[in-house]
C-alpha cells in the first residue's frame, strides 16, 4: 500500500543551527504534501505545504524541498529555536485516485533543540 | 480565534464501558476526522465525515462508531471500551476541497483499565 515515512525518528540540534527533517513517500502520483508540527500536549499544527509542480517553497524560517525523482521531501528550519522542539509530520493528502478526504501521515520525527 | 474543541482532555474508563468523545469546531468546516495517536504508529484515521449525517471508515474503524448530527459536532463512540483502545484521540476539521489542511483539537487521552 501507499506509505509516507520518515528517515530519522529523533533529531537533536544545537540552538541557532539549521535543522533538516526528511520524509520519503511511495506514491509517485502524489501531488501535494504538508508538514505539521506537534508540540508536547497539543494537537498537530499546519506549518507549510508544497505542490508537486514546485521544488521548493519558503515560509518564515522554514523551507520545504521536494525531490520527485527520488520521492523525498524535507523540511528545513533556519536558526532553530527552543520553541521549535516538537514532533514533525509529513502528510500526504489523497490525489484524484486516493481515498476521499483521507490524509496519510508519516510516523513523525522528534526535534530536540539543545540550548 | 478559530478552533477545534475536544470536550475531555483526560478520561479513565473501565473495560466494557461505553465512551463518548465529543468534538466541536467553529470554522464551518465540512470535513471532520477522528484520529488516534500511539507511540511508534503515528496518526491513524478512525473515521471521517464530509457532511452532516455522512461518515466514512478510515483505516482502523473496528470497535468505534461516529455520529455527525450537526455540522459543527463530530462524536466518536466506543461501544464497549477495551484496553487496546487506550490512546490519544485527536479530532480535526478541514474545509471542503482542502482536505489536507487539517485543524486539530488538543486531543483526548483515554485510559481503559
Amino acid at each position: 500500500g501507499e506509505s509516507v515515512g520518515l528517515h530519522l525518528p529523533t533529531l537533536s540540534v544545537q540552538e541557532g543551527d539549521n535543522s533538516i527533517i526528511n520524509c520519503a513517500y511511495s506514491n509517485s502520483a502524489s501531488d501535494y504534501f504538508i508538514w505539521y508540527k506537534q508540540e508536547s500536549g497539543k494537537g498537530p499544527q499546519f506549518i507549510i505545504d508544497i505542490r508537486s509542480n514546485m521544488d521548493k517553497r519558503q515560509g518564515q524560517r522554514v523551507t520545504v524541498l521536494l525531490n520527485k525523482t527520488v520521492k523525498h521531501l524535507s523540511l528545513q528550519i533556519a536558526a532553530t529555536q527552543p520553541g521549535d522542539s516538537a514532533v514533525y509530520f509529513c502528510a500526504e493528502p489523497p490525489g484524484e485516485s486516493g481515498g476521499y478526504q483521507k490524509v496519510t501521515f508519516g510516523t513523525g520525527t522528534k526535534l530536540q533543540v539543545i540550548p | 480565534d478559530v478552533k477545534v474543541t475536544q470536550s475531555s482532555r483526560y478520561l479513565v474508563k473501565r473495560t466494557g464501558e461505553k465512551v463518548f468523545l465529543e468534538c466541536v469546531q467553529d470554522m464551518d468546516h465540512e470535513n471532520m476526522f477522528w484520529y488516534r495517536q500511539d507511540p511508534g504508529l503515528g496518526l491513524r484515521l478512525i473515521y471521517f465525515s464530509y457532511d452532516v449525517k455522512m461518515k466514512e471508515k478510515g483505516d482502523i474503524p473496528e470497535g468505534y462508531s461516529v455520529s455527525r448530527e450537526k455540522k459543527e459536532r463530530f462524536s466518536l463512540i466506543l461501544e464497549s471500551a477495551s484496553t487496546n483502545q487506550t490512546s490519544m484521540y485527536l479530532c480535526a476539521s478541514s474545509p471542503r476541497g482542502r482536505a489536507g489542511e487539517l485543524f486539530f483539537g488538543e486531543g483526548s487521552r483515554l485510559t481503559v483499565l
